[in-house]
């Protein structure tokens, strides 16, 4: 029940077009759900996060879709750029914890 | 400073050396996390220090060896690790889960460890 499940894998992307990961979650008690971004040799990012009661938050080029009834929930990378090549963590906690559930990650190149 | 500190950026140690991990916040943080990263894998959680007491060991091995000396600063000690403990260790830290909001965790830029 604490497992996160993340696809895909690994996405390749054209410059300009929209990137999209998906994130299942099983524990009903998590509700905080932030996203990382790791750079090759470097620590995770705080990128965005999402809490329940919302269905989507928006910062910049990036976007988090969250479908509670479903316990899924999606980052949207638009206008997707070469900078972007990194490997994307999602997770989930509960926000009262200090335990951190990641999803498997997925790497993502943009081709220029 | 918004930054999670850690020294040093790189560590090689043979199998019977004694070495320690670094890292250091200065965002009022009072809770620090030490996890361990393998390549193509995601962070798994080693330590949890929250108010400067230990209060999550994830059945680490007895080799690794944490410390949160105040809570800024939180230590790791290797003594006698095997080559299958090369990763990257990452250091992070959040304001603690009794302080409020999502006790979101902000990780530093991690130790490339390698055990020959």
């Amino acid at each position: 029940q604490q497992q996160v499940k993340q696809s895909p894998q690994s996405l390749i992307v054209q410059k300009g077009g929209i990137s999209i990961i998906n994130c299942a979650y099983e524990n009903t008690a998590f509700d905080y759900f932030p996203w990382y971004q790791q750079f090759p040799g470097k620590g995770p990012a705080l990128l965005i996060a999402i809490r329940p009661d919302v269905s989507e938050k928006k910062e910049g080029r990036f976007t988090i879709s969250f479908n509670k009834s479903a316990k899924q929930f999606s980052l949207h990378i638009m206008d997707s750029q070469p900078g972007d090549s990194a490997t994307y963590f999602c997770a989930a906690k509960k926000s009262s914890g200090d335990k951190l559930t990641f999803g498997t990650g997925t790497r993502l190149a943009v081709r220029p | 400073d918004t930054e999670v500190t850690q020294t040093p950026k790189h560590l090689v140690m043979g199998m019977t050396n004694k070495k320690s991990l670094k890292c250091e916040q200065h965002m009022g943080h009072r809770a620090m996390y030490w996890y361990k990263q393998k390549a193509k894998k995601p962070p798994e959680l080693m330590f949890v220090y929250s108010y400067e007491k230990l209060s999550i060991n994830e059945s680490v091995p007895s080799r690794f060896s944490p410390e949160c000396p105040n809570s800024s600063l939180l230590n790791l000690h290797l003594h006698a690790l095997q080559p299958e403990d090369s990763a990257l260790y990452l250091c992070a830290s959040s304001q603690g889960s009794s302080g409020g909001a999502y006790n979101e965790q902000f990780f530093g830029p991690g130790t490339r460890l390698t055990v020959l």
